[in-house]
């Protein structure tokens, strides 16, 4: 069972419309992090996340850390084919001393041009 | 300001062999975490180090998997007696650690090892 569930796997999406990927847990999470990895490349952290309900923006990427600090969204607005790659969340549990980071499965994003 | 390196980027092994794979921290980071990212598979924590430490090896596999950080040089992953599962790409990150409070993790290119 994945501890972090993210939606969709796969998404291919026309270059200038907006997508939504969602990072979902039951599990409580001291901070969540979203990275992109690209084709034989490791995964280039984006944005950290640590306060319920907290936003932030990243020119046309915006993500939000839910109000119980389950869940995190990030949306695109305007879809590039740049922003093709493995979109990936990973949070740092607050049950526990462990500092390692889990990960999600990962959204595949495809913009065409 | 040059991030976390990691060599050799592919790594062939035969079965049997032993296969080692270096990782040196982003500058002032002395907080090592390898990770594993198997085929189709998203990425899994394997050991957490510091400085001539082990902190966390929850994930590591109980056979043939060591990892060191000593005071000078890379951390070192090892793997004794590969086999074909033991394919797949390990990647390093560090972190910063100030007053207790760790920051995020930042990652290398990664090792792709392929055993034959």
């Amino acid at each position: 069972t994945q501890l972090l569930e993210q939606s969709p796997q796969f998404l291919s999406i026309q270059e200038g419309e907006n997508l939504t990927v969602y990072c979902n847990s039951s599990s409580v999470f001291s901070s969540l992090q979203w990275y992109r990895q690209e084709p034989g490349e490791g995964p280039v952290l984006l944005v950290t996340v640590v306060t319920g309900g907290e936003v932030k923006k990243l020119k046309r990427l915006t993500f939000q850390f839910g109000d119980a600090r389950k869940d995190s969204s990030l949306h695109i607005t305007a879809a590039q084919p740049g922003d093709t790659g493995l979109y990936l969340c990973a949070g740092v549990l607050l049950a526990g001393s462990a500092r390692q980071l889990t990960f999600g499965s990962g959204t595949q994003l495809t913009v065409l041009p | 300001n040059a991030g976390v390196m990691q060599n050799p980027r592919h790594l062939v092994r035969r079965r049997g062999q032993e296969a080692r794979l270096r990782c040196s921290p982003m500058k002032g980071h002395s907080h090592v975490y390898w990770y594993r990212q198997l085929p189709e598979e998203g990425l899994k924590f394997m050991v957490y180090l510091q400085k001539e430490n082990i902190i966390d090896e929850s994930g590591m596999p109980k056979e043939r998997f060591s990892a060191e950080f000593p005071k000078e040089g890379p951390s070192i992953l090892r793997i004794q007696q590969v086999v074909r599962g033991d394919s797949a790409a390990y990647f390093c990150a560090s972190s910063l650690v100030v007053a207790g409070f760790t920051y995020e993790q930042y990652f290398g290119p990664g090792t792709r090892l392929t055993v034959t």
